[in-house]
């Protein structure tokens, strides 16, 4: 089983959707979660940490379930730059090594 | 602003050729630093963490012969890929951490292409 395992892609949505990725993570011990975002051949670029109680910013909202080992992003009103890979990603403590999920990619149509 | 720098970001060489990668923290000493690898179409994979004064901890599979590290300073790791070949083309990428807990920041990546 891999460690962090994210939806299968890509996602082809159109301008204005509403869009959801789900990732789930092996190792109940891990203590910090992140979502990253790639764009083509650039390197990832933090989009947001996830918490427990659930966090958002404008129009990103994050969630975790550490119970069923879950993480979510939301992305409402989809924008066309908001085209990328988007990283699940997990650390079994903070500063060390993070893990990556495969990546989910988005492209919005106009 | 960019708080890593990696370079070069473009390298494109000989098979058998070393190639030496450069990870810098800008504006923060780093003490540990990241380096992973990235072949099309698939997710990061960590190589080794690089520690500041002491030797390089290595990944499952990646041989520290071949991938050599350097952490010299608080704010310069470098990556050296000895004789390389051409499947060791990939995307190199560093990171470190701004203070202990912290999230980490990504330099620019190196596209790395061995003829």
């Amino acid at each position: 089983r891999k460690e962090v395992e994210q939806d299968p892609g890509p996602f082809n949505v159109p301008e204005g959707a509403t869009v959801a990725f789900n990732c789930t993570y092996s190792n109940s011990a891990s203590q910090s979660f992140f979502w990253y975002r790639q764009d083509c051949r650039k390197e990832p670029k933090l989009l947001m940490s996830v918490y427990s109680s659930g966090n958002e910013d404008g129009r990103f909202t994050a969630q975790l379930n550490r119970a069923s080992q879950y993480i979510s992003l939301l992305i409402r009103d989809s924008k066309l730059s908001d085209s990328a890979t988007y990283l699940c990603v997990v650390t079994l403590n903070q500063g060390g090594k993070l893990i990556f999920g495969q990546g989910t990619e988005l492209s919005v149509k106009p | 602003g960019a708080v890593v720098s990696q370079h070069p970001s473009r390298v494109i060489c000989k098979s058998g050729t070393s190639v030496k990668i450069e990870c810098r923290s800008l504006d923060f000493q780093a003490t540990t630093m990241f380096w992973y690898r990235q072949f099309p179409k698939k997710s990061l994979m960590l190589m080794a963490t690089s520690n500041e004064g002491s030797k390089a901890t290595y990944e499952q599979g990646v041989e520290k012969d071949k991938f050599l590290i350097n952490h010299a300073s608080l704010t310069l790791s470098t990556l050296t890929v000895t004789s390389a070949h051409p499947e060791d083309s990939s995307f190199y990428i560093c990171s470190a951490t701004r203070g202990a807990e912290g999230p980490q920041h990504f330099g620019d990546g190196t596209r790395l292409s061995i003829l």
